[in-house]
């Protein structure tokens, strides 16, 4: 069964160093999403990629955080420096695609679990 | 944006009792989804719920969205400690999910 991949599993980085997250999708998925998990909470978008394109950042705090999908295949997240308030799971998730009038189901990754000390 | 109200938070139970945990929200979501998340590990999709009214069952699970489209529930028949973990509901606003804060259940032996 095709499967989200993510790496690492489990990061440890001190606070104003940078950190990246890498996410490699189902094969053949267009829309890839990256969202953040804190502990007792439900995940939240940063970003959602249509092939290479950025659909929707609204919510990614651009001052530390950049994302990208460069071919349209796998994606990078990177946050730059770290916050000790970043310290959370980092989820990636793929659909077929989006839109055009009906939803597409969200497959997500195992995840990277931040902590900045 | 749109809120989903999950409840109860927590619930723990012994093995082989039934329970049920629910999704609200003001609002109406053209779909419903269901997950559940092991610790460490991302969500797994357990269903989606597009039609009001609409029941699905996935072995001792059963779905339910409600007739408006604004909730949703999930009901466990005899429940066992392999259905321990974190269950969120997610509906769909603008181009991706918004979550509620989930349910934690505790199955034990």
């Amino acid at each position: 069964e095709a499967e989200v991949a993510q790496s690492p599993r489990y990061k440890i980085t001190e606070k104003s160093q940078a950190v990246a997250f890498w996410c490699d999708p189902i094969s053949g998925h267009a829309t890839l999403y990256w969202y953040r998990q804190i502990l007792g909470q439900g995940p939240e978008l940063l970003v959602q990629f249509q092939d290479e394109s950025v659909v929707d950042d609204s919510q990614l705090p651009k001052d530390r955080f950049s994302a990208e999908r460069l071919k349209g295949v796998d994606s990078t997240l990177k946050i730059q420096p770290a916050e000790l308030g970043d310290s959370a799971m980092y989820l990636c998730a793929s659909s077929f695609t989006w839109g055009q009038g009906r939803f597409y189901e969200q497959y997500f990754g195992p995840g990277t679990r931040l902590t900045v000390t | 944006t749109q809120l989903l109200e999950q409840s109860p938070q927590f619930l723990s139970i012994q093995e082989g009792e039934n329970l049920t945990v629910y999704c609200n929200s003001s609002s109406v979501f053209s779909s419903l989804q269901w997950y559940r998340q092991e610790p460490g590990e991302g969500p797994v999709l357990l269903v989606t719920v597009v039609t009001g009214g609409e029941v699905k069952k996935l072995k001792r699970l059963t779905f339910q969205f409600g007739d408006a489209r604004k909730d949703s529930s999930l009901h466990i028949t005899a429940a066992q400690p392999g259905d321990t973990g974190l269950y969120l509901c997610a509906g769909e606003e603008g181009t991706a999910l918004i979550f509620g804060k989930g349910t934690t259940l505790s199955v034990s032996s």
